[in-house]
């Protein structure tokens, strides 16, 4: 399969903990995006890191990728109750097709 | 701008009815993508299409299923006899269709489809 596939399938926190979740995958890559689905809704764009690039911020998300060990990781900092949501990997592997893996779940308890 | 705007947002048939799902792009976007998401399966991409052109339509999973894009700003998905295994919650989703190194999707709320 050329989906990434994510690590955990879930994760139980507690409100402050960091989260990480893991993506691998089995192509070459364009780029590779993190996205979150909170219950009952559509998914939500988060990051997303081209092949070239190795980290990446954006508020207290932090992704790194690693295209020698087709892996990428997503850290939650300081977490809260508001991040419990499933959160995918998709990766591209050219054209304007998108692959999603099959999620991770995160629950952040108060 | 609204987003991506689909409807229904919950449809209840019976076995054997046609359903016909719709969705509205942000305005400017040139990729249109329909997805399946159920627990089992995960979240499945149906067909995309760009410049109104359906360009992939191996996800497709039967015959009964058919997708069009008449224009820019529309586009449907048919279920055609629908089927209780048709169940599942279905995503349109766009983006500008620039190409891999920039594209993201932005999704719509998704159609709850239940199929007696």
């Amino acid at each position: 399969s050329q989906q990434g596939e994510e690590d955990p399938q879930a994760l139980s926190i507690q409100e402050g903990e960091n989260a990480t979740m893991n993506c691998s995958y089995k192509t070459s890559i364009n780029n590779l995006q993190w996205y979150r689905q909170n219950s009952g809704r559509g998914l939500v764009h988060l990051i997303l890191i081209r092949s070239n690039e190795r980290e990446k911020h954006s508020g207290r998300l932090r992704v790194t990728l690693d295209t020698s060990k087709k892996s990428s990781s997503l850290l939650i900092t300081a977490s809260r109750a508001a991040d419990t949501a499933s959160y995918f990997c998709a990766i591209d592997t050219g054209g304007f097709k998108t692959i999603f893996g099959a999620g991770t779940r995160l629950f952040v308890k108060a | 701008d609204a987003g991506v705007i689909q409807s229904p947002r919950h449809e209840v048939t019976e076995m054997g009815q046609e359903v016909t799902l719709r969705c509205k792009p942000i305005s400017g976007h040139n990729s249109l993508f329909w997805y399946r998401q159920t627990m089992m399966r995960g979240l499945e991409l149906l067909i995309y299409f760009n410049n109104n052109v359906p360009i992939d339509d191996s996800g497709m999973p039967e015959d009964r299923f058919s997708a069009k894009m008449p224009n820019a700003s529309f586009s449907t998905l048919k279920i055609q006899p629908s089927e209780p295994r048709d169940s599942a919650v279905y995503f349109c989703a766009s983006s500008l269709g620039l190409g891999p190194l920039t594209d993201t999707q932005y999704f719509g709320p998704g159609t709850r489809l239940t199929v007696l």
